[in-house]
C-alpha cells in the first residue's frame, strides 16, 4: 500500500537552531513528494516538491528537503528556525487515482513544529 | 499565481439543513479539483476528486448522496453537505490542479469551517 509516515507528532526547537521534520514514504514507482505547511484555521501552503533531478530541493521561506531513495525518506530541513515557522507541516506523495487520474495526494499525519524564542 | 479561494470561510447551520461550499481557481483553469476533510489536529482526508464536466470520484466510505460535488466549469467546484448533522462539523478544504507545468501540484483553498448545531 502507498503511504507516508511522519513519525513525530511534534518537534520542538529553539529559535536560531537548525530544524528537521522527518518523512518516510512507501510507493510503487518513482515518488513525487511534497511538503506543505498549515497555519491555524488556514489551508495548506506549498513549500517544495521533488519530482526528479537533484536530491536536495530548495523551497519557500528558506526550507529545503533531501530525497533519499535508499532510505525512502524526504526530510524537511531549515538551517536556522524562526518563531514564525511554528505551524503544522505535512508531507505528501502523489499517487494515481482510482479513476486513472494522475495526481491524488496521500498525506502524512502531520508534524507540529514549535519554535521557542 | 495559482490562487484558490473558498466561500464561505465559516458557516454555522442547523441540523437537517444543507450547506454549499464553493471552491474557485482565480487565475488558472482547474481541470481537477479535490475536496478534503480535516478533523482537529488530524491530517487531511481526501473525500472526492472531480474533473470538469464529469461525475466526481468518491473515496471509499464517503457518502455520495450526502456530499454532493459539482464541477461545472474549469474555475468552480461546489460541495453541498445535505441534511447536515453535528458529526459533519469539520474543516473542509478544496484544492485545484491543472495540466501542463503545474501538473504535479495541487493548490489549496483557505478552508471552510462548518459547524452544525
Amino acid at each position: 500500500a502507498q503511504s507516508v509516515a511522519q513519525p513525530e507528532d511534534q518537534v520542538n526547537v529553539a529559535e536560531g537552531n537548525p530544524l528537521t521534520v522527518k518523512c518516510t514514504y512507501s510507493v510503487s514507482g518513482n515518488p513525487y513528494l511534497f511538503w506543505y505547511v498549515q497555519y491555524p484555521n488556514r489551508g495548506l501552503q506549498f513549500l517544495l516538491k521533488y519530482i526528479t533531478g537533484d536530491n536536495l530541493v530548495k523551497g519557500s521561506y528558506g526550507f529545503e528537503a533531501e530525497f533519499n531513495k535508499s532510505q525512502t525518506s524526504f526530510h524537511l530541513k531549515k538551517p536556522s528556525a524562526l518563531v514564525s515557522d511554528s505551524a503544522l507541516y505535512f508531507c505528501a506523495v502523489r499517487v494515481p487515482t482510482f479513476s486513472g487520474g494522475y495526481n491524488k495526494l496521500i498525506f502524512g499525519a502531520g508534524t507540529r513544529l514549535a519554535v521557542h524564542p | 499565481g495559482a490562487v484558490v479561494s473558498q466561500h464561505p470561510s465559516r458557516v454555522i447551520c442547523k441540523s437537517g439543513t444543507s450547506v454549499k461550499i464553493e471552491c474557485r481557481s482565480l487565475d488558472f483553469q482547474a481541470t481537477t479539483m479535490f475536496w478534503y476533510r480535516q478533523f482537529p489536529k488530524k491530517s487531511l482526508m481526501l473525500m472526492a476528486t472531480s474533473n470538469e464536466g464529469s461525475k466526481a470520484t468518491y473515496e471509499q466510505g464517503v457518502e455520495k448522496d450526502k456530499f454532493l460535488i459539482n464541477h461545472a466549469s474549469l474555475t468552480l467546484s461546489t460541495l453541498t453537505v445535505t441534511s447536515a448533522h453535528p458529526e459533519d462539523s469539520s474543516f473542509y478544504i478544496c484544492s485545484a490542479s491543472s495540466t501542463g507545468f503545474m501538473a504535479y501540484e495541487q493548490y489549496f483553498g483557505p478552508g471552510t469551517r462548518l459547524t452544525v448545531t
